[in-house]
């Protein structure tokens, strides 16, 4: 199975900074044949379902805001918040879909205003 | 508009079959590349995904909790079953399931586009 890790459990960034999530797979999700990463990131609010904000780890969801962006290759990703709005507020997870099944996701970080 | 919604009982006892129906709309399971997924979530846990089926019928389970699932599609009625036997305490979650993007001979598109809002299962005696 591959194991994702997010890195940090928890965050706190004040309004209007940069909040920077981090997932590192524990073997690569690059397909070469496609030159695509199969990674997808997701938004959970509390009491409510998560919401995909990115998948082939940096293709923006219809509608998700373009101050949330994702980056990385193969093994190391990140999901970058920029100009942190009090909405933005949630859990983050990242999940994988290269090697299935399992789909596996990480453990989510805990993203909370300074 | 994609739509889905989980429907089953709230309560179980330990030892005891759950049978969670997802009901949708605003897409097709008869259409090519089509997925659902099941997912849940422990009260304050993570996500895990459970098992999934496409419009050919191909079903994936986890491979931890393979032995105890099933999943099943009615395209007549949009609807996606999935039963779990010998439910334990610790499967309490809320379960959810989700629309799967079509997939193509080369891309698989295994993420989850559209979620429901999801059914909390309580499993206690």
């Amino acid at each position: 199975d591959i194991v994702m890790t997010q890195s940090p459990d928890s965050l706190a960034v004040s309004l209007g900074e940069r909040a920077t999530i981090n997932c590192k797979s524990s073997q690569s999700v690059l397909y070469s044949s496609n030159n695509k990463n199969y990674l997808a990131w997701y938004q959970q609010k509390p009491g409510q379902p998560p919401k995909l904000l990115m998948y082939w780890a940096s293709t923006r969801e219809s509608g998700v805001p373009d101050r949330f962006s994702g980056g990385g290759s193969g093994t190391d990703f990140t999901l970058t918040i920029s100009g942190l709005q009090a909405e933005d507020v949630a859990v983050y997870y990242c999940q994988q879909y290269y090697t299935t099944p399992p789909i596996t996701f990480g453990q989510g970080t805990r993203l909370e205003i300074k | 508009q994609i739509t889905l919604k989980e429907s089953g009982p709230t309560l179980v006892k330990p030892t005891q079959t759950l049978t969670l129906t997802c009901t949708f709309s605003g897409f097709s399971l008869s259409t090519t590349g089509v997925g659902v997924g099941w997912i849940r979530q422990p009260p304050g846990k993570a996500l895990e995904w459970l098992a999934l089926i496409y419009w050919d019928d191909d079903k994936r389970y986890s491979p931890s909790l393979k032995s105890r699932l099933t999943i099943s599609k009615d395209t007549s009625k949009n609807q996606v079953v999935l039963t779990m036997t010998n439910m334990d305490p610790v499967d309490t979650a809320t379960y959810y399931c989700a629309h799967i993007p079509p997939s193509t001979v080369t891309t698989s598109s295994e993420y989850f586009h559209h979620w429901g809002q999801g059914t909390l299962v309580t499993v206690s005696s």
